[in-house]
């Protein structure tokens, strides 16, 4: 049974890059079924899609955030990363790591990991 | 792109039904059959509960149901339990290979 467990800074500076990892068990990033997908939410809101990357290397991203967001694979760890450059306060918020499944274009969230909170603060 | 409608909250009885509706538009909900539902307890990571509009994953029990009309996706919880309390969300594919999920909806169990 596949899990997924992300990890990194809880506490980042405004200005600064946001940098989480999702570490897989329990099977393959590189199996080509799945995407691998980030998403967020800000405490007491509702969740934001944030992005996802195929085993491919292709990526797709939430227009929101676009400019800010790189989403990288590493295929030998099986791990897959999350940046975010230039955060606010407004970043603030529990990321959720979770495996993409099903068909084209959908793969959808199904499982996920139990999330990392992460503060922007001086 | 934006978020999905769903009402704030909704409450019921045990043994009742209650219904979530999520409002999107022809670019996501009513574009494609891809809206799925999750369960979110407090402190806990969402749970998929409902995908493809409305088909349920193993292991979910069959109180739970979902339908979809034009750009109004609705989930349909019968039976209520008190175990059934907490939030859900809505997920539809909006289309250029992007995700757009609902604002949330709290129910209460009575």
């Amino acid at each position: 049974q596949v899990q997924l467990q992300e990890s990194g800074p809880g506490l980042v500076k405004p200005s600064q890059t946001l940098s989480l990892t999702c570490t897989v068990s329990g099977g393959s990033i590189s199996s080509g079924s799945y995407y691998w997908t980030w998403i967020r939410q800000p405490a007491g809101k509702g969740l934001e899609w944030i992005g996802r990357i195929y085993p491919s290397g292709s990526t797709n991203y939430n227009p929101s955030l676009k400019s800010r967001v790189t989403i990288s694979a590493d295929m030998p760890k099986n791990q897959f990363s999350l940046k975010l450059s230039s955060v606010t306060a407004a970043d603030t918020a529990v990321y959720y790591c979770a495996r993409g499944a099903g068909i084209q274009p959908w793969f959808l969230p199904d499982v996920w990991g139990k999330g990392t909170t992460v503060t922007v603060s001086s | 792109q934006s978020a999905l409608t769903q009402p704030r909250s909704v409450s019921g009885s045990p043994g009742q039904s209650v219904t979530i509706s999520c409002t999107g538009t022809s670019s996501d909900v009513g574009g494609y059959n891809y809206v799925s539902w999750y369960q979110q307890h407090p402190g806990k990571a969402p749970k998929l509960m409902i995908y493809d509009v409305s088909k349920r994953p193993s292991g979910v029990p069959d109180r739970f149901s979902a339908s979809k009309s034009g750009n109004t996706a609705s989930l349909t919880i019968s039976g209520l339990q008190a175990e059934d309390e907490a939030d859900y969300y809505c997920c539809s594919y909006a289309g250029s290979y992007t995700l757009v999920f609902g604002g949330g909806t709290k129910l209460t169990v009575l």
